[in-house]
């Protein structure tokens, strides 16, 4: 009975290069949303994904972030040139649908850039 | 805007001294609240959703309850292993299903 499965837990990417961080929803969960948690600042939504659909990313910054959700494999959160600013703790949750439907959250994964 | 307040930022206890922890909210229309617990270094563990004003739900030591503004998470006879990070959420009517967090609250509960 596999939970949200984030990896790598933990990432360190010098400033200017690209991290790409993996979710594997729970089994049977369609719907994927990634949320970000900056230190000492509270879980913030980013995006929600459907597989192969970006249904709402209206907590994306408008540059260097991108995510997907193909028809077959896990969701992707891509962040190209990262800068410093940038580290943080990404999570990943899953859902059966959008309804009021609790969200399961995987572990996370502890970015840091230097 | 839609908002979630949690208080108080922290909270220590000793073991065995009963308190709540408050989530107020101010939203357009709520679909659901969410009660979580955060362990350091770990990701949101789901505790409670709560859907209607007068709702309860109860497990262990714990016990949920929601008004048309607030939701409070009571803690009964704690233990040194409740201490974590409680994070509340809510789900808007309006929005695709995304929760909203409030900023948590830490309980530390000493033996």
């Amino acid at each position: 009975n596999a939970g949200v499965m984030q990896n790598p837990r933990h990432l360190v990417r010098r400033r200017g290069q690209e991290a790409r961080l993996r979710c594997s929803p729970m089994k049977g969960h369609s719907h994927v949303y990634w949320y970000r948690q900056l230190p000492e600042e509270g879980l913030k939504f980013m995006v929600y994904l459907q597989k192969e659909n970006i249904i709402d990313e209206s907590g994306m910054p408008k540059e260097r972030f991108s995510a997907e959700f193909p028809k077959e494999g896990p969701s992707i959160l891509r962040i190209q040139q990262v800068v410093r600013g940038d580290s943080a703790a990404y999570f990943c949750a899953s859902s059966p649908s959008s309804g009021v439907y609790e969200a399961f959250f995987g572990q996370g994964t502890r970015l840091t850039v230097v | 805007e839609d908002q979630v307040t949690q208080s108080p930022e922290a909270l220590r206890l000793q073991e065995g001294e009963s308190s709540s922890l408050n989530c107020s909210y101010t939203v357009s229309g709520l679909r659901g609240l969410f009660w979580y617990r955060q362990d350091p270094g770990k990701g949101p563990e789901f505790l409670f959703t709560l859907y209607s004003a007068g709702e309860e739900k109860e497990k262990e030591r714990l016990k949920a309850t929601l008004t048309k503004k607030e939701s409070f998470l009571h803690i009964t006879a704690p233990k040194p292993e409740d201490s974590a990070t409680y994070l509340c959420a809510v789900q808007v009517i309006s929005n695709t299903g995304k929760l909203i967090f409030g900023q948590g609250t830490t309980l530390q509960v000493k033996p």
